[in-house]
């Protein structure tokens, strides 16, 4: 089965500076990769995807890369906020029959004022 | 619109007790659905899907089980309650548009 594998578990940044992380997945059949970001106590909410047709998407301060050759594909947000301070996770699929995600062990960012 | 349901939010149990977690979708049909488990401080882990009527998988064994008795109904039982499997259960649903997952606000669950 897929093996998603996320870094770093933790990260602080200042406001206003950038967030990376990086995801590396297992199974080259996989090919829909969506970010999810969990506030503290309530529920994961899709904030950005990306499929395997495409290399790079953009959604305002938030991008997603991806490497099909390498297996890895990263989240990226820019002039970081109070407000993204969150778990991050990042999933993968084969986005065919049940398309089951496979997900991260996550990333607690933190964003300091 | 399309909305999930998920009840109750909160549970206490005792070991060895029986468990029965709900979700339930409105304004879609023959949605696929999943039954995810967060331990504390961990990521989220698959335990059932299910894409239609009758039809379940399991990702892991262990002494949950889950059942669809109807389209839009996704349960996730258990008969006798182990210390581990407290944890945040998860139900999530996904479009056959391939809009991404949405996931139910989450059961929490403590055995004691």
């Amino acid at each position: 089965g897929e093996n998603v594998e996320q870094h770093p578990s933790t990260l602080s940044v200042q406001e206003g500076d950038s967030a990376v992380i990086k995801c590396t997945y297992s199974d080259s059949a996989s090919n829909y990769f969506p970010w999810y970001k969990q506030e503290l106590g309530k529920r994961p909410q899709l904030i950005i995807d990306i499929r395997s047709n495409v290399g790079e998407k953009k959604d305002q301060r938030i991008a997603v890369t991806l490497n099909k050759t390498a297996k890895h594909f990263s989240l990226h947000i820019t002039e970081t906020q109070p407000e993204d301070s969150a778990v991050y996770f990042c999933a993968a699929s084969q986005e065919t029959g049940a398309n089951n995600l496979f997900f991260g062990t996550g990333t607690r960012l933190t964003v300091i004022p | 619109s399309q909305t999930i349901h998920q009840w109750p939010a909160t549970l206490v149990q005792p070991v060895g007790s029986p468990l029965s977690l709900e979700c339930t979708v409105e304004g879609t049909s023959n949605p696929n659905l999943y039954w995810y488990r967060q331990a504390a401080g961990r990521g989220l882990q698959l335990l059932f899907y299910s894409v239609g009527i009758g039809q379940i998988s399991s990702e892991v064994p262990q002494n949950l089980s889950a059942s669809r008795p109807q389209d839009r109904q996704f349960i996730l039982s258990s008969k006798k309650l182990l210390l581990s499997d407290s944890g945040f259960y998860l139900c999530a649903w996904e479009n056959r548009e391939r809009n991404g997952y949405t996931f139910g606000s989450g059961t929490r669950l403590t055995v004691v």
